[in-house]
């Protein structure tokens, strides 16, 4: 089976850093993604991990160990605009995309 | 960068009725779509898997009589949900994958949100 964890909500200040977890427990693994969802829109590609390690892209960075089952993404210089739903979501057999329960995150003054 | 669009973004119907959902792949072969379903404050469930030219895959739970996935060609997919109820009220997603690129990021379309009255 798959099981995906993520913390439900966070809440953070513009500027400051976050960091939101992602564990899982999937039958095959092909990779692990991010993808940030504002309401009531599509999800939009954010980073995407098979190797362990860290990825950077800009202001987010995404680190993933196999072996633990575990990623996490990193936000860094937060802005207003990052309010917005992070889901983790792993690629199994058959290209499948199984995704967390996503975060909810709050950005503050 | 490839575009996946959704058609329609909004649909409001009648209960009893049935509502064909569109996604096509506007300049890519898509190999696989799958269709999700998002519940207020919650994360996409996957429903089914589509191929093209073969029946789709449907997960657990999905009746694939209620959500007939029609997979013609490697641009098109549609979800017709028939007889729809007030509970399947929900926002519908299709994500694709690109030919020969399968180990890459899936490309989401806009979203189609259902309200059945």
């Amino acid at each position: 089976g798959q099981n995906i964890d993520q913390p439900t909500e966070m809440t953070a200040t513009e500027g400051a850093i976050v960091q939101i977890n992602c564990t899982y427990q999937t039958s095959g693994f092909n990779g692990l993604f991010w993808y940030q969802q504002h309401a009531g829109e599509a999800p939009t590609f954010l980073s995407y991990n098979v190797l362990d390690g860290l990825e950077e892209k800009g202001r987010f960075s995404s680190f993933l160990s196999r072996s633990k089952g575990y990623s996490y993404l990193l936000l860094k210089e937060l802005q207003m605009k990052d309010s917005a739903s992070y889901l983790c979501a792993v690629r199994g057999s058959a290209s499948k995309l199984t995704f967390g329960t996503g975060t909810r995150l709050q950005v503050t003054l | 960068g490839a575009v996946v669009s959704q058609h329609p973004s909004r649909v409001i119907c009648k209960s009893g009725t049935s509502v064909k959902i569109e996604c096509r792949s506007l300049d890519f072969q898509a190999t696989t779509m799958f269709w999700y379903r998002q519940f207020p404050k919650q994360s996409l469930m996957l429903m089914a898997t589509s191929n093209e030219g073969s029946k789709a895959t449907y997960e657990q739970g999905v009746e694939k009589d209620k959500f007939l996935i029609n997979h013609a060609s490697l641009t098109l997919s549609t979800l017709t949900v028939t007889s729809a109820h007030p509970e399947d009220s929900s926002f519908y997603i299709c994500s694709a994958i690109l030919r020969g690129l399968e180990f890459t990021e899936a490309f989401f379309g806009q979203g189609t949100r259902l309200t059945v009255v």
